[in-house]
């Protein structure tokens, strides 16, 4: 099976940063990436699917990019309602695998 | 809008079963591929099993096999996750969710859950 690693798995930032988070997958998943943002007690909610394609909704402050076993996910100017806990799945046929999750705190 | 609400969680016994059960409605429940996702407390959201729109397909995460079975009944709007010979580590929030089309793809929407604990 396809495994998901995140990085870093808590991230410090403030309001204004630019930051980005890194997905890596064990072997190559063409673009099929989504990333979702979590708030303690919510569900989750999709942000970015196949890999750059911004669900409807989503601030455009946010984005995505990458294929086959690298991606990414940008916030360019941190909100304070971005403090979240953050989320890459592999989705195909079969699984839909999670990476472990990144924590984005403020500094 | 969509709304996916879940029940049938509680406190159940090492070894003993329990079903879960998801009513939807805001949508054609029929055209979508269903998933359920589960998140042990403070820990990360683990994918559990995917049923196609038809109910003809089924996918399980390697932790499950064998011990849940998902399945849908279209003309009640409802999916359901039986889980048989429970485990303490399967102690989570379950979360019923709907896939973006009828097959398998990104989650688009989620209920709130249902809390599963497995302790003698």
């Amino acid at each position: 099976d396809i495994q998901m690693t995140q990085s870093p798995s808590t991230l410090s930032a403030s309001v204004g940063d630019r930051v980005t988070i890194t997905c890596r997958a064990s072997q190559s998943i063409s673009r099929w990436l989504a990333w979702y943002q979590q708030k303690p007690g919510k569900a989750p909610d999709l942000l970015i699917y196949r890999s750059s394609s911004l669900e409807t909704g989503v601030p455009s402050r946010f984005s995505g990019s990458g294929s086959g076993t690298e991606f990414t996910l940008t916030i360019s100017s941190l909100q304070p309602d971005d403090f979240a806990t953050y989320y890459c799945q592999h989705y195909s046929s079969y699984q839909h695998t999670f990476g472990q999750g990144t924590k984005l705190e403020i500094q | 809008q969509v709304q996916l609400v879940e029940s049938g969680g509680g406190v159940v016994q090492p070894g003993r079963s329990l079903r879960l059960s998801c009513a939807a409605s805001g949508f054609t429940f029929s055209d979508y591929g269903m998933h359920w996702v589960r998140q042990a407390p403070g820990k990360g959201l683990e994918w559990v099993a995917l049923l196609w729109y038809d109910g003809s397909k089924k996918y399980y995460a390697d932790s499950v096999k064998g011990r849940f079975t998902i399945s849908r009944d279209n003309s009640k709007n409802t999916l359901s996750l039986q889980m048989d010979s429970l485990r303490a580590e399967d102690t989570a929030m379950y979360y019923c969710a709907r896939g973006r089309g009828s097959y398998y793809g990104e989650i688009e929407s989620w209920g709130q859950g249902t809390l599963v604990t497995v302790s003698s």
